[in-house]
């Protein structure tokens, strides 16, 4: 089946430096490319996407990169802030549906 | 605009019990999703519907069901509960007319099964 992997679990960074989160997917297929932002007791939240005809999508301080041959994403924040902590999923689609990665908790040191 | 709502927020069950969650929805979406979420694990889809009256299985579908009666509404069931279904539920929607299918959540019911 579709096997989706983010690295790291756990990214403990200093405020303002940035931090780089991996999805790796395995289905070839897919072609929607979405990273969520989880907050304590809330439901997930659509922060960036892309999808698989463009290379890199900026938005503010976050931004998105895609490799479709090496099959992998990634999520980059820069100047992090205090309200950057929070959970992050990638959910590349496959077969019409989200697969959802285990999650990367980030955490920002003051 | 409430966006998706969830109820109950809390729930605690015994094994072998019954129990139904509510999800609504006031934007008119097409498509709605029912996902699981266990610590250290990403969301896990149950079942999902793609329009008034039609529903399919998700990746974890065994001990629960689903109906869909109303387009705003989005009803996920468990028949006998068991310890194994101890999780957070939670609902979403999306809309057929975007492009990415961006997925909105309700806030989450937190379950427990003892």
């Amino acid at each position: 089946g579709e096997n989706v992997e983010q690295h790291p679990s756990t990214l403990s960074v200093q405020e303002g430096d940035s931090a780089v989160i991996k999805c790796t997917y395995s289905d070839s297929a897919s072609n929607y490319f979405p990273w969520y932002k989880q907050e304590l007791g809330k439901g997930p939240q659509l922060i960036i996407d892309i999808r698989s005809n463009v290379g890199e999508k900026k938005d503010q301080r976050i931004a998105v990169t895609l490799n479709k041959t090496a099959k992998h994403f990634s999520l980059h924040i820069t100047e992090t802030q205090p309200e950057d902590s929070a959970v992050y999923f990638c959910a590349p689609r496959g077969n019409y549906q989200l697969i959802w990665g285990a999650g990367t908790k980030l955490i920002i040191k003051p | 605009n409430a966006g998706v709502t969830q109820t109950p927020k809390f729930r605690v069950l015994k094994t072998g019990q019954s129990m139904t969650l509510l999800c609504a929805q006031d934007m008119n979406h097409e498509y709605m999703y029912w996902y699981r979420q266990d610590p250290g694990m990403g969301l896990r889809l149950i079942h999902y519907s793609v329009g008034e009256g039609t529903t399919a299985k998700g990746e974890v579908p065994d001990g629960y069901n689903v109906s869909r009666l109303k387009k705003q509404n989005f009803l996920l069931g468990l028949e006998s509960a068991a310890p194994s279904q101890t999780s957070v539920y939670f609902c979403a929607s999306s809309s057929l007319r975007s492009p990415g299918r961006e997925q909105y959540f309700g806030p989450g019911t937190r379950l427990t099964v003892t």
